[in-house]
């Protein structure tokens, strides 16, 4: 089955800074990819997907991600940190031929001023 | 949150009870999933739908069970609640395979 590893449950940028979320997948087929954010005390909403389209996905409030077949892996970034930005994100896999998604574990992200 | 409703949205219940939490979505979306968020551990699925009576397990399915006899129902039951079910759950839609999921605001359920 599908799985993703998500390395670092906690990031803290400053304001202002890079902000580089980590993603690596398991899939013996071509994978739908997402990254999912969650709000305190909400549910989770897309910031963008990979669908086999262009390796370079734009989503979101400036987000965007970068698959890399050769490296398994579909890291989220943004050249510059939010205090609104302060939440936890998750990333999910699906694949073509399965009826399922699953999630990583999250990377919750702090924003220091 | 696109049309998912959860209900109740908070539940406490005694250990050995059965509980059935509902999703409702207005969509008419094919798929319907039901995760639990715990932390340390993100979502994990727990069982999900492709279509009216097509259901599958997921990754932590023991103790519970689904069913969806409508488009826009899916229920999920705790057969016997204990204490390792305290989490939160969440509902989740989608269209079909590789579309955007839509969530619901999540049912946070403790067990007594």
């Amino acid at each position: 089955a599908q799985s993703v590893t998500q390395l670092g449950s906690h990031v803290s940028v400053s304001e202002g800074a890079l902000v580089l979320l980590r993603c690596n997948y398991s899939s013996s087929v071509p994978p739908y990819l997402f990254w999912y954010v969650q709000y305190p005390n909400q549910g989770l909403q897309l910031l963008l997907k990979y669908t086999s389209a262009a390796t370079l996905v734009k989503g979101i409030n400036g987000f965007e991600a970068e698959f890399k077949k050769s490296e398994t892996s579909f890291h989220l970034t943004k050249p510059s940190a939010h205090m609104s930005d302060a939440a936890e994100y998750f990333c999910a896999v699906s694949e073509y031929n399965n009826n399922d998604m699953r999630f990583g574990a999250g990377t919750r992200l702090t924003v220091k001023p | 949150d696109a049309g998912i409703t959860q209900s109740p949205r908070h539940k406490v219940t005694e250990t050995g009870t059965p509980v059935t939490l509902r999703c409702h979505q207005t969509e008419n979306h094919r798929y319907m999933y039901w995760y639990r968020q715990d932390p340390g551990h993100g979502l994990r699925l727990i069982h999900y739908s492709y279509g009216v009576k097509d259901t599958d397990k997921g990754e932590v399915s023991d103790g519970y069970s689904v069913s969806r006899s409508k488009t826009e129902d899916f229920l999920l039951t705790l057969e016997s609640a204990t204490s390792s079910q305290t989490s939160v759950y969440f509902c989740a839609a989608a269209q079909g395979r590789g579309t955007e999921a839509f969530f619901g605001q999540g049912t946070r359920l403790t067990v007594v």
